[in-house]
């Protein structure tokens, strides 16, 4: 019975490049969140998708960010052009049902260093 | 300004002594959960509350939910070197649907 699963755990990027983050849910859920935790800071809601679609991105940049939630296979946030300040642990978790009185289960976090 | 504010910000005690860690906000949460993160890891759940007054015991920790749901405590008894880590409190606004965190408890429990 895994848990939410991430890969890769860390990921190191130069100035320009692209990362991709996976997150695969844990069985049975459909609806998948990720946040991103900078140094000294709280954990900062993103975006929230389900299977095919994006329910909620008031969280996310506007430019370089993106995130898929496919009907096979993991989710994927993606980060093109990486800047420094994009440094920082990015976790997804996950629900079976809408979140609202659902517990979010939280994998392991992916921590991006941008070189 | 924080939605969820958390205080003690840090929180350096001997074993066996008993603390209270507390959460605090303006705005009425349909939900409320305590998580534990440990250095170099996600958080992980310890317990969801959903109604105002509720008291959930998990062992030596307490966790009570405001009547109004805008404001949560979480209690240690007799802690131990083993409860040191990171607290973190979150809620769902009630029209909401993101997972809002407060900036966390960092508890350090000497033997």
């Amino acid at each position: 019975n895994a848990g939410v699963m991430q890969n890769p755990r860390h990921l190191v990027r130069r100035r320009g490049q692209e990362a991709r983050l996976r997150c695969s849910p844990m069985k049975g859920h459909s609806h998948v969140y990720w946040y991103r935790q900078l140094p000294e800071e709280g954990l900062k809601f993103m975006v929230y998708l389900q299977k095919e679609n994006i329910i909620d991105e008031s969280g996310m940049p506007k430019e370089r960010f993106s995130a898929e939630f496919p009907k096979e296979g993991p989710s994927i946030l993606r980060i093109q052009q990486v800047v420094r300040g994009d440094s920082a642990a990015y976790f997804c978790a996950s629900s079976p049902r809408d979140s609202r009185r659902e517990t979010q289960y939280f994998g392991p976090g992916t921590r991006l260093l941008v070189l | 300004t924080q939605l969820l504010e958390q205080s003690p910000q840090f929180l350096s005690i001997q074993e066996g002594e008993n603390l209270t860690v507390y959460c605090n906000s303006s705005s009425v949460f349909s939900s409320l959960q305590w998580y534990r993160q440990e250095p170099g890891e996600g958080p992980v759940l310890l317990v969801t509350v959903v109604t105002g007054g509720e008291v959930k015991k998990l062992k030596r920790l307490t966790f009570q939910f405001g009547d109004a749901r805008k404001d949560s405590s979480l209690h240690i008894t007799a802690a131990q070197p083993g409860d040191t880590g990171l607290y973190l409190c979150a809620g769902v606004e009630q029209a909401g649907t993101a997972l809002i965190f407060g900036k966390g408890t960092t508890l350090s429990v000497s033997s």
